[in-house]
């Protein structure tokens, strides 16, 4: 099982970003996915998941309305809209499977909220 | 939210020494629930158990969860060089899942 995150770098607040995760060896149809960050040289913090269809998704409080948890099954992926970016959202972002008990991850990209 | 509370904040042991983690609930997690991760400097988190007590595929028997209601403990049997790392307690009672701060295991 392979996840790949794109999308991250540097914007400046008030911005936009999109990341995608890439799934192969993976189907990922049948599962939960889960977007889960990580500020630099701090915890884990669970930032949005979806279910398998698409339309249960759910949100930390602190990114519902700016952020957006999307997938496309067909395309083997999962992606993650995120606007109105604080200094707060730097972090790396990861690709993991199931809502809970993660037990694949991506390697992570970096989101630099900063002017 | 519930909010979990790891202790201690830091652990120095030896290798072969027993370790004990701890991790604590704000509000009751039932019976099931709860996992722990393991993650090492620039690498992404590895699940070790799941839903308090179930080790995750290949991981060692030398780690083992327990507990319930909101105290639960992470145990390594006997420390090997390979299991210094920081690890993180996750709950998915709630539709807000959470993690605990984490716990540092150091070589002493």
């Amino acid at each position: 099982v392979q996840l790949v995150e794109s999308g991250g770098g540097l914007v400046q607040p008030g911005g936009s970003l999109r990341l995608s995760c890439a799934a192969s060896r993976f189907a990922i149809g049948n599962y939960w996915m889960t977007w889960v960050r990580q500020a630099p040289g701090k915890g884990l913090e669970w930032v949005a998941s979806i279910n398998d269809i698409g339309s249960q998704k759910q949100y930390v409080d602190s990114v519902k309305g700016r952020f957006i948890v999307s997938r496309d099954n067909g395309k083997n992926s999962l992606f993650l809209q995120m606007s109105t970016l604080r200094a707060e959202d730097t972090a790396v972002y990861y690709c993991v499977t199931g809502r809970y008990s993660h037990g694949y991850w991506g390697q992570g990209t970096l989101v630099t909220v900063s002017s | 939210e519930i909010v979990l509370t790891q202790s201690p904040g830091t652990l120095s042991l030896s290798p072969g020494e027993r370790a004990t983690l701890s991790c604590r609930a704000s509000q009751n997690l039932g019976g099931s629930s709860l996992a722990w991760y393991q993650q090492k400097p620039g690498q992404a988190p590895r699940l070790l158990v799941y839903n308090i007590s179930s080790r995750y595929t290949g991981i060692p028997d030398r780690f083992s969860g327990s507990g319930s209601g909101t105290d639960f403990t992470l145990t390594i049997s006997r420390l090997e060089p390979e299991d210094f790392a920081v690890y993180f307690c996750q709950q998915c009672v709630s539709s807000a899942i959470t993690f605990g701060q984490g716990t540092r295991l150091e070589i002493k």
